[in-house]
């Protein structure tokens, strides 16, 4: 079983929708991470936390520490938004990130 | 800034051949790392450094070299190219110190081994 699982691997949506991205993982960690990759490949920061929730724009990131969880939630999607999304966490101690699948995500207009 | 930056963007190898994959950041950043993505698979770590002249192995090192002569470069070396080897390599780099920080990511070499 993978340290990070994410689900689901696939989400297409409408424009317009609210969509939940989700990331579990098993280990301790300092921080976890999401990051979007666009399908010319680059990969892009969008946020990082240990504790509670972030928001920048339409993008929200909440984590919960106890049950070792954390979703990205983007609000009113556009196509723009497509891209494969990961989590990624740094387990305590190490100074190494462990990352997850990706979810790639669709959005139609 | 320039960021990471790396190259080629595209390379193709055939079998038993050698290369170097280049990587440069113009941020000071001491930790930098190389990355391969495969299909299905998340981003796994072939080799790290955490400053010049230190490196260390990752989760996938073998039939790659790396040396850190300098803060800026981090070269990843193929002695010699395997199709098992055809993949997508990120480099990227962040400071060392503290539990906190961004990772930046360069964009990134598609390599392909017949």
């Amino acid at each position: 079983k993978n340290e990070v699982e994410q689900s689901p691997q696939n989400l297409t949506a409408q424009e317009g929708e609210f969509i939940t991205i989700n990331c579990s993982y098993s280990v301790g960690i300092s921080a976890l991470h999401w990051l979007q990759q666009h399908p010319g490949g680059g990969i892009v920061s969008l946020f990082m936390l240990s504790s509670g929730k972030k928001k920048h724009g339409r993008l929200i990131a909440t984590i919960n520490i106890q049950e070792k969880h954390s979703s990205l939630h983007i609000t009113a999607s556009h196509p723009r938004d497509s891209a494969v999304y990961i989590c990624a966490v740094r387990t305590q101690g190490a100074q190494k990130l462990v990352f997850g699948q990706g979810t790639r995500l669709t959005i139609n207009p | 800034n320039a960021g990471v930056t790396q190259t080629p963007k595209f390379q193709v190898l055939k079998t038993g051949q050698s290369m170097t994959l280049q990587c440069a950041q113009d941020m000071n950043h001491e930790y930098m790392s190389w990355y391969r993505q495969d299909p299905g698979m998340g981003l796994r770590l072939i080799h790290y450094s955490v400053g010049a002249g230190i490196t260390d192995q990752g989760e996938v090192p073998n039939g790659y070299n790396v040396s850190r002569s300098t803060t800026e470069d981090f070269p990843l070396r193929l002695l010699s190219a395997a199709p098992s080897q055809t993949s997508v390599y990120f480099c990227a780099s962040r400071v060392t110190s503290g539990s906190f920080y961004e990772q930046y990511f360069g964009p990134g070499t598609r390599l392909t081994v017949t």
